[in-house]
């Protein structure tokens, strides 16, 4: 179990440019989450996919955000136009279907705007 | 109001205290309960697990639900430095864990 792992570690971007951030789950795992965590905050929910679909998604996803998991393996989370507002820890997690089943976490992205 | 409130803290007790973290919630349809350690820079990391009311103890840590009152705790007896972190409750609803701010823990050798 080699857990969760995110790529990159950490992100220094110019304000209006477009990033992306990888999470690969726990293999045997079939949901995946992402969370969005500002300093002295708990995370907060923006989206999860089960298998390959996006099942619900945050008011916080504005339509800048966009998440995908093709084939439901890893997934991608792209912010287009980002704005200094975004700069936040982005984490990613992954359990088993069912909603008794705990979450693992990643190490996260940590994404500064400048 | 938040869904689920926690004290940020800082908490800082002497080495081989027992800590008492705690954590409210408003939504009685929440169902699981989870404590998490976060070091600083790094993911949430699982710790305890419940969903009934009552106790549930691994090792040094105890974790504790009233739902009758809306409160979840976290004990950890015989502190160690090590626990220095910020601890976060979160409650499980639906198909998404809701989380406390997290109350940062300091433990002073």
């Amino acid at each position: 179990d080699t857990g969760v792992s995110q790529n990159p570690r950490h992100k220094i971007t110019k304000r209006g440019q477009n990033v992306t951030f990888r999470c690969d789950p726990i293999s045997e795992h079939n949901r995946l989450y992402w969370y969005r965590q500002t300093l002295g905050q708990g995370p907060e929910f923006l989206t999860y996919f089960q298998n390959e679909a996006q099942l619900e998604k945050s008011r916080l996803l504005s339509d800048r955000f966009s998440a995908e998991r093709p084939k439901g393996s890893f997934s991608t989370l792209e912010i287009q136009r980002t704005e200094q507002g975004d700069s936040a820890m982005y984490l990613c997690a992954s359990s088993l279907a069912g909603s008794n089943s705990p979450l693992h976490f990643g190490n996260g992205t940590r994404l500064t705007v400048t | 109001q938040k869904e689920v409130e926690q004290d940020p803290g800082p908490l800082s007790v002497p080495e081989g205290a027992i800590v008492s973290l705690n954590c409210t919630y408003s939504n009685s349809a929440f169902q699981y309960f989870m404590w998490y350690r976060q070091y600083s820079r790094k993911g949430p990391e699982l710790l305890m697990y419940t969903y009934s009311s009552g106790n549930k103890e691994d090792g040094r840590f105890t974790a504790q639900v009233d739902k009758s009152s809306k409160y979840i705790s976290l004990f950890i007896r015989d502190s160690q430095p090590s626990d220095s972190a910020t601890y976060l409750c979160a409650i499980m609803y639906g198909n998404k864990l809701v989380f406390g701010a997290g109350t940062i823990l300091r433990v002073k050798s």
